[in-house]
């Protein structure tokens, strides 16, 4: 079965610091691959996605995140993060029949 | 614009009463899907549609019904047989097919009392 796992559940970093989320998986294939993020009593909004290509995917805010099928990961980054980015991320596989199954999620706390 | 709607944002509710929770879309999307989130455990799968008139249990559907009458609601129903009914409560859609993510609605936080 595919699943996600997010190995960090809290990350504390400075403002204008980096940021490196991890997200493994677990599946034979390819998969497709999502990351997300949930501001506090929100829903959740898509950063990026990726299903094939090039390996090194662009999303919104900043955000990109790598696929490497060598170690099964796709970890997300931010080169310099900005208090507005405190918030919970989730890393998302697609399952069978077209479902998403997500990890338990990474908080992240940004510190003056 | 196009989104989807969840609706109250906040519920409260005495133990033993059934609640309803709305969600409605008009992105024309095929599926759509509940989600239950408590902190730190992620998002579990409550139950989702793929197609008006049917719908699938998810992962902790005891204690919680659906209904699919049309494309653009799907809405759920937390029952007295729900034993910790409490929690953030999410609504999602997507097209059909693995190359899309969802969109979310912002939420419905359930508390019983």
């Amino acid at each position: 079965a595919q699943s996600v796992t997010q190995p960090d559940i809290h990350i504390t970093v400075s403002e204008g610091a980096s940021l490196e989320l991890r997200c493994n998986y677990s599946y034979g294939a390819t998969p497709y691959l999502f990351w997300y993020v949930q501001s506090p009593g929100q829903g959740l909004q898509l950063l990026l996605k990726y299903f094939s290509g090039d390996t090194l995917v662009q999303g919104i805010k900043g955000f990109e995140a790598e696929f490497k099928r060598s170690q099964s990961s796709f970890n997300l980054r931010k080169p310099s993060v900005h208090w507005s980015d405190a918030a919970e991320y989730f890393c998302a596989v697609v399952l069978n029949d077209y479902k998403l199954s997500f990890g338990a999620g990474t908080t992240v706390t940004v510190r003056a | 614009d196009g989104g989807i709607t969840q609706s109250p944002k906040y519920l409260f509710r005495k133990e033993g009463q059934n609640v309803t929770l709305s969600c409605e879309q008009n992105l024309n999307h095929d599926a759509m899907y509940w989600y239950r989130q408590d902190p730190g455990q992620g998002l579990r799968l409550i139950y989702y549609s793929q197609i008006v008139n049917d719908f699938q249990k998810g992962d902790i559907a005891e204690g919680y019904s659906v209904s699919r009458e049309k494309k653009e609601s799907f809405p759920l129903t937390v029952t007295s047989a729900q034993k910790n009914p409490t929690a953030f409560y999410l609504c999602a859609s997507s097209p059909l097919g693995e190359a899309y993510g969802y969109t979310f609605g912002s939420g419905t936080r359930l508390t019983v009392v």
